[in-house]
């Protein structure tokens, strides 16, 4: 059983450089999110989305965009990298409660992306 | 963005010592989750609880949410090498949604043989 996939599982960029993390999940759950996951500030959500085509702002969105074209996959992306966004990402699925689920959160196992 | 607060944020205890974490917070939450993250992996789902007062039991493991839905804990017996990891606690917004989950900066645990 897949669950939540996340690719790339490293990848090292230098500032300025971008790049798109992959999310895809074979649950068929309607909502999706990216976390960012640093020490001593726990796991801050980035962007969630609750359905194909729609996405909204979490905490901390500034230098991040994403998309959800097909409900199965969730990009996140970096236009032009910076050392502050040196973390490990994690993505995550649920089916919610109002469609019959519990709300649990299914996570990947995180991408971790160093911006040199 | 409703905080959630978790404390200790460090926790080192020998192999079968009990132990309290907790999770607080000034804002009502619908209803609470415990996950449990290894290193190197995604947090995963250990309880839910949705009453206030509600306690849960998953073998040496006790979770409780408050009364007024502000606060949980979770309370480990006889810890073994096993429980090591970080615990987080999370929740959705008072509304009941699960669009926005927000989670706590976690206790880590270390359980040593």
């Amino acid at each position: 059983n897949a669950g939540v996939t996340q690719t790339p599982k490293f990848r090292v960029l230098k500032t300025g450089q971008s790049m798109t993390l992959l999310c895809a999940q074979d649950m068929n759950h309607e909502y999706m999110y990216w976390y960012r996951q640093d020490p001593g500030m726990g796991l801050r959500l980035i962007h969630y989305s609750v359905g194909e085509g729609t996405t909204a702002k979490g905490e901390v969105p500034d230098g991040y965009n994403v998309s959800r074209l097909k409900k199965q996959n969730f990009l996140l992306g970096l236009e032009s990298a910076a050392p502050s966004q040196t973390s490990v990402y994690f993505c995550a699925s649920t089916k919610p409660r109002l469609a019959g689920g519990t709300g649990e959160l299914f996570f990947g196992e995180g991408s971790r992306l160093t911006v040199l | 963005t409703q905080l959630l607060e978790q404390s200790p944020q460090f926790l080192s205890i020998q192999e079968g010592e009990n132990l309290t974490v907790y999770c607080n917070s000034s804002s009502v939450f619908s209803s609470l989750q415990w996950y449990r993250q290894e290193p190197g992996e995604g947090p995963v789902l250990l309880v839910t609880v949705v009453t206030g007062g509600e306690v849960k039991k998953l073998k040496r493991l006790t979770f409780q949410f408050g009364d007024a839905r502000k606060d949980s804990s979770l309370h480990i017996t006889a810890a073994q090498p096993g429980d090591t990891g970080l615990y987080l606690c999370a929740g959705p917004p008072n509304s009941g949604g699960y669009q926005k989950v927000t989670f706590g900066i976690g206790t880590k645990l270390q359980v040593i043989p």
